[in-house]
């Protein structure tokens, strides 16, 4: 069984769609994570859920919106979508809420978003 | 603030060679740290972290890290490269529900 799964894993789409992207853990974790790899491999949190509840967003535009409704699913929303969008999107989960040594996070396989 | 520097984007070593990524960070804080690979056209996977318990900390597939305070420094070592090391190295240091990942490190083994 996949521990964090991310459908769809290759989404192409023209810019002024909107598009979704989920993402499912069944490791039992309380906390989930988008992150945002760009084309020089550059990797930056956007959001953190905890229990379903938003705990962190880092100055995301608010195109993106991510919608948790249980704690194992964390998905992603985007609005009209622009070409800098382009990117890999990664889900990962960590078992606790803060960062401590045991919060090891556990990525999702990645979603190649392609916008034209 | 915290910030992570990963110096080299690029890596190159023969097969059997030791292996050195460098990882520096600041903290205002004692940090949490991690290394972790990503093989192509894969999500990222866990290495190796450090917990306050020891400053040489050892991970999977051979990989150990030496956490040194009065160099702010986590770097990455493996004694004998592998073919299969070939991937994209990332540090990340960690404080208050979130990672701070460096660049990363592309790491190529040449046979």
């Amino acid at each position: 069984d996949t521990a964090v799964s991310q459908t769809p894993k290759y989404l192409v789409t023209q810019m002024g769609n909107d598009k979704s992207i989920k993402c499912e853990q069944n490791l039992g974790h309380d906390t989930m994570y988008w992150y945002k790899q760009d084309s020089k491999k550059f990797l930056k949190i956007m959001f953190s859920y905890n229990n379903k509840e938003l705990i962190i967003n880092e100055t995301v535009p608010n195109r993106f919106s991510p919608k948790s409704p249980d704690k194992a699913h964390l998905n992603l929303h985007i609005n009209s979508l622009e070409l800098g969008d382009s990117a890999v999107y990664f889900c990962a989960s960590s078992p606790l809420a803060g960062v401590g040594p045991e919060d090891e996070q556990y990525f999702g396989p990645g979603t190649r978003l392609t916008v034209t | 603030a915290q910030s992570v520097t990963q110096l080299g984007s690029h890596v190159s070593v023969s097969e059997g060679a030791l292996v050195l990524l460098r990882c520096n960070y600041s903290s205002s804080v004692p940090p949490y740290l991690f290394w972790y690979v990503q093989y192509p056209n894969q999500g990222l996977q866990l290495l190796l972290k450090y917990t306050s318990a020891a400053t040489l900390v050892k991970g999977i597939n051979g990989f150990e890290a030496e956490f040194k305070k009065s160099e702010t420094s986590f770097h990455l070592t493996k004694p004998s490269a592998h073919m299969s090391d070939a991937a994209e190295y990332f540090c990340a240091v960690g404080l208050n529900y979130k990672y701070i990942f460096g660049t990363g490190t592309r790491l190529k083994v040449l046979a």
